[in-house]
């Protein structure tokens, strides 16, 4: 079956610091990867997308992660992060055997960003 | 554009009451829908996905059933509230392909 694991709870980083919010994920095919945020009572926003072509991929507001096929890994990196950035992260898969029709999540990663 | 449209927003029931919880999507056709709770602020659980009309899969057995009665309507029921099924529901569109399109989510607390 599908899953994806997020291995840190929290994450803390100084603003103007990069940061990488940890995701490897299982599947039986080949994967789809996607990154989303989640602010406080709030439904989730999509950040980026891994379906193919580049392995470097950038989304929204300054955020990028790299597909790593042999490593099974799709970290989510930003170069300088912001206060703002502080929210929950999720790391989601579809896996091609299942046809793509299914999208599991992460346990979800906590960014805290301190000024 | 498409929209999804989740509600309501927040509901406090009694254990032993029935839930209803309705989303809407507008503006596409023949979309993935998908039902996921949230716990204490954390991780999403994919409780069920439908790709069509009255094709439902469930992913984890318990006090709930979901059901699309329409293409674009997908509801998630209970006969019976246990305390246990309070948290935070979530559903979500997407096609095969793409990224998912989340509601705003509704709060429910089981009293």
């Amino acid at each position: 079956a599908q899953s994806v694991a997020q291995p840190e709870d929290q994450v803390n980083v100084a603003e103007g610091n990069p940061l990488t919010v940890k995701c490897t994920y299982s599947v039986s095919g080949n994967p789809y990867l996607f990154w989303y945020v989640q602010y406080p009572n709030r439904g989730l926003q999509f950040l980026l997308k891994y379906i193919t072509g580049d392995n470097l991929v950038k989304g929204s507001y300054g955020f990028e992660a790299e597909f790593n096929k042999s490593q099974t890994s799709f970290h989510l990196k930003k170069p300088s992060a912001l206060v703002s950035d502080s929210a929950l992260y999720f790391c989601a898969v579809r896996d091609e055997n299942t046809g793509f029709q299914k999208l599991v999540f992460g346990t979800g990663t906590r960014l805290l960003v301190s000024p | 554009s498409q929209t999804i449209h989740q509600w309501p927003a927040t509901l406090v029931q009694p254990v032993g009451s029935p839930l209803s919880l309705e989303c809407t999507v507008e503006g596409t056709s023949n979309p993935n829908l998908y039902w996921y709770r949230q716990a204490a602020g954390r991780g999403l659980q994919l409780l069920f996905y439908s790709i069509g009309i009255d094709q439902i899969s469930s992913e984890v057995p318990q006090n709930l059933s979901a059901s699309r009665p329409q293409d674009r309507q997908f509801i998630l029921s209970s006969k019976k509230l246990l305390l246990s099924d309070s948290g935070f529901y979530l559903c979500a569109w997407s096609n095969w392909n793409t990224e998912a399109f989340f509601g705003q989510g509704t709060r429910l607390t089981v009293v």
